[in-house]
């Protein structure tokens, strides 16, 4: 199946602290990537869809001034959590729609502690 | 409000098939069914999909019933890597296709 990578892998940070996860599908152009946050012993949660060239679509409850996202080209997604606080940690997900197959691919998520 | 359910677990012997059981009674006609899975601490890995007919690819068989009302995944011989937890998910109509994901069914194959 299609590629899709996160960068970095998993990441700690202090309190107050902003911090960028990139989404990069690898061997397809994708509109549409979407962004997942899953709690322990949790399922995926869909915080926001990015569409590329425009604004992103955040889900009910999910600040849109905390989590930043950024779509500028068909092949990157970025998601910022801005002054990020223990609560944040989680582990995020994100995917991109293969258009071609309509089929969303996924990576392989980043760890995110915050302290 | 879940779209699809599904058993909390299941176990199933190496070597045996798998069937896992999806039932998704108020789907509409433009929806696709979706199976994922997860394995711990991993972003989920796209199995199968499909629409109407049965499908099989190289991972697995999808078996949709003619009303479309529920569905099952065969992994024809289970292995230990097979571990983890499978999502049936009915995509979204919209132009987005979002994926609501449920709870899932862990399954876990004994050697």
């Amino acid at each position: 199946g299609a590629v899709v990578s996160q960068h970095p892998s998993w990441v700690i940070c202090k309190s107050g602290t902003s911090v960028k996860i990139e989404c990069r599908s690898l061997d397809f152009q994708a509109t549409t990537m979407f962004w997942y946050r899953q709690f322990p012993k949790q399922s995926l949660m869909l915080m926001a869809t990015s569409n590329e060239g425009s604004k992103a679509t955040y889900e009910q409850g999910v600040e849109k001034d905390k989590f930043l996202i950024n779509h500028a080209s068909l092949t990157l997604s970025t998601l910022t959590v801005t002054s990020a606080h223990p609560e944040d940690s989680s582990f995020y997900i994100c995917s991109a729609r293969d258009h071609k197959v309509d089929t969303q691919y996924f990576g392989p998520g980043t760890r995110l502690t915050v302290l | 409000d879940a779209k699809t359910t599904q058993p909390t677990s299941m176990d199933c012997a190496e070597g045996r098939a798998a069937n896992l059981p999806c039932n998704h009674s108020t789907i509409s006609g433009n929806e696709y069914v979706y199976w994922y899975r997860q394995i711990h601490s991993q972003g989920p890995q796209y199995i199968i999909h499909g629409l109407k007919n049965n499908e099989t690819n190289e991972m697995a068989s999808l078996i949709i019933t003619e009303d479309r009302k529920s569905s099952t995944l065969i992994l024809p011989h289970a292995t230990l890597r097979d571990t983890a937890v499978y999502y049936c998910i009915v995509s979204d109509s919209g132009s987005a296709r979002q994926l609501t994901f449920g709870s899932g069914t862990q399954l876990t194959v004994l050697p």
